[in-house]
């Protein structure tokens, strides 16, 4: 069973960039499974920041891109702000219907 | 305002049933596929199930194929999740989401803010 895989953690300085990844562990993330990536914090319901790769979805910050980099989906956050810090989930598309999350990734802004 | 609000999460023993909801509002409900997601305590994100439009395509995680059954009442603009011969692991926080088309190939969207299921004797 293909398993989607996230950094469990990362942490970047206040203003600084940062880039959080998605991938396959057997295979390359393309466009094809139109990549997708929440913000949780903690006790909230997810929030959709980016669909189908690199959409932004409405009210969210242009400082959140998505894109494929490599044989990943990516998430990059330019000019981090202190409430960034949160959990970050990627979704991919496996087709046939069927959706599998990552495992997510802990931002730390430090 | 789009709003989704979940029920029916309660405490209900190994090997039981239950049927969760979720009444949809602020959207054409019948416009949309249909997402449930899990959250077990101190867990990440894990999609359960979908349903399109009209109901006629469902699809499962295979942590939960054959037991789980997804419908719609596109009358009634609400979704539900039929779930029976529980596991202890699926206690969860569950969660309803408006899928961003009628396509099953779009990602969740809005998200409601949940119904827990707690499996234990």
């Amino acid at each position: 069973q293909t398993v989607v895989t996230q950094e469990p953690s990362f942490t970047v300085s206040p203003g600084g960039t940062v880039t959080l990844t998605c991938g396959l562990s057997s295979g390359s993330v393309s466009t094809s499974y139109y990549p997708s990536w929440y913000q949780q914090n903690p006790g909230q319901a997810p929030r959709t920041l980016i669909y189908t790769t690199n959409t932004r979805s409405s009210g969210v910050p242009d400082r959140f891109s998505g894109s494929i980099l490599g044989n990943k989906a990516a998430l990059t956050i330019t000019g981090a702000q202190a409430d960034d810090e949160s959990d970050y989930y990627c979704v991919l598309y496996m087709g046939s219907g069927i959706w599998v999350f990552g495992g997510g990734t802990k931002l730390t802004v430090l | 305002e789009v709003q989704l609000v979940e029920s029916g999460g309660v405490v209900v023993q190994p090997g039981g049933s239950l049927r969760l909801s979720c009444a949809a509002s602020g959207f054409t409900f019948d416009d949309y596929a249909m997402h449930w997601v899990r959250q077990g305590p101190g867990k990440g994100l894990e999609w359960v199930s979908l349903i399109s439009w009209d109901g006629g395509g469902t699809y499962y995680a295979d942590s939960v194929k054959g037991r789980f059954t997804i419908s719609r009442d596109n009358s009634k603009n609400s979704l539900y999740l039929q779930m029976n011969s529980l596991r202890a692991e699926d206690t969860a926080l569950y969660y309803c989401a408006k899928g961003l088309g009628s396509n099953s190939r779009l990602c969740m969207d809005v998200w409601g803010k949940g119904t827990t299921v707690t499996v234990s004797s």
